[in-house]
């Protein structure tokens, strides 16, 4: 099975600074096919489900704010938010769907500073 | 609107059974690979199953393998988790999701509210 490890565990920013947030693979997750990384970010706020921001490891889902951006490659991936606003605050996952069993990273809770 | 409603939660005992649902409506169901994920109280989300879009291929996380049977009725927009010799670490919320492409199988676009379930004695 493949490990996704995030990190931090937790991060606290201030208001319109950047937050970023580190997800690791146990192995790649780059399918050589067609050259797309099978990563996908979502946010979790209190009480409500998972919300799709990212997939394929850098492409936006429709109507995500621009402020969220994804980057990396192979087992190496990131979660950026570039000015954090009241409304960012949730827990983030990262997911491969590269092979069964699909696997989530922990968690990173993001909180305001 | 794509929307999911599973139901299907309860209090069970160890050692019992469950079948949890998911009514989707608003996309072509028949098209879409499905999934169930849960989530246990206060902690993260845990990959469970998914079925594909002809009820042909399904796949489970190792924690549920020989318990649990994803199935899904085309002609009832549904899709099921049949939960069998249940444990206490079973306990969670339980989502249904919606595959965003088809036919190949890649991150969840839609969810469901979720149904719990509470494995307790």
């Amino acid at each position: 099975d493949i490990v996704m490890t995030q990190s931090p565990d937790s991060l606290a920013v201030s208001l319109g600074e950047r937050a970023t947030i580190n997800c690791k693979s146990s192995q790649s997750v780059l399918h050589s096919s067609n050259n797309e990384n099978y990563l996908a970010w979502y946010q979790q706020k209190p009480g409500q489900p998972p919300k799709l921001l990212i997939y394929r490891a850098s492409t936006r889902e429709s109507g995500v704010p621009d402020r969220f951006s994804g980057s990396g490659s192979g087992t190496d991936f990131t979660l950026t938010v570039s000015s954090l606003q009241a409304e960012d605050v949730a827990v983030y996952y990262c997911q491969q769907y590269y092979s069964t069993p699909y696997t989530f990273g922990q968690g990173t809770k993001l909180e305001i500073k | 609107e794509v929307q999911l409603v599973e139901s299907g939660g309860v209090v069970v005992q160890p050692g019992g059974s469950l079948r949890l649902s998911c009514a989707a409506s608003g996309f072509t169901f028949n098209d879409y690979t499905m999934h169930w994920v849960r989530q246990a109280p206060g902690r993260g989300l845990e990959w469970v199953s998914l079925i594909n879009w002809d009820g042909s291929s399904a796949y489970y996380a190792d924690s549920v393998k020989g318990r649990f049977t994803i199935s899904r009725d085309t002609s009832k927009n549904s899709l099921y988790l049949q939960m069998s010799s249940l444990k206490t670490e079973d306990t969670a919320l339980y989502y249904c999701a919606k595959d965003r492409t088809t036919p190949v199988s890649t991150a969840l676009d839609s969810w469901g509210q979720g149904t719990l379930v509470t494995v307790s004695s």
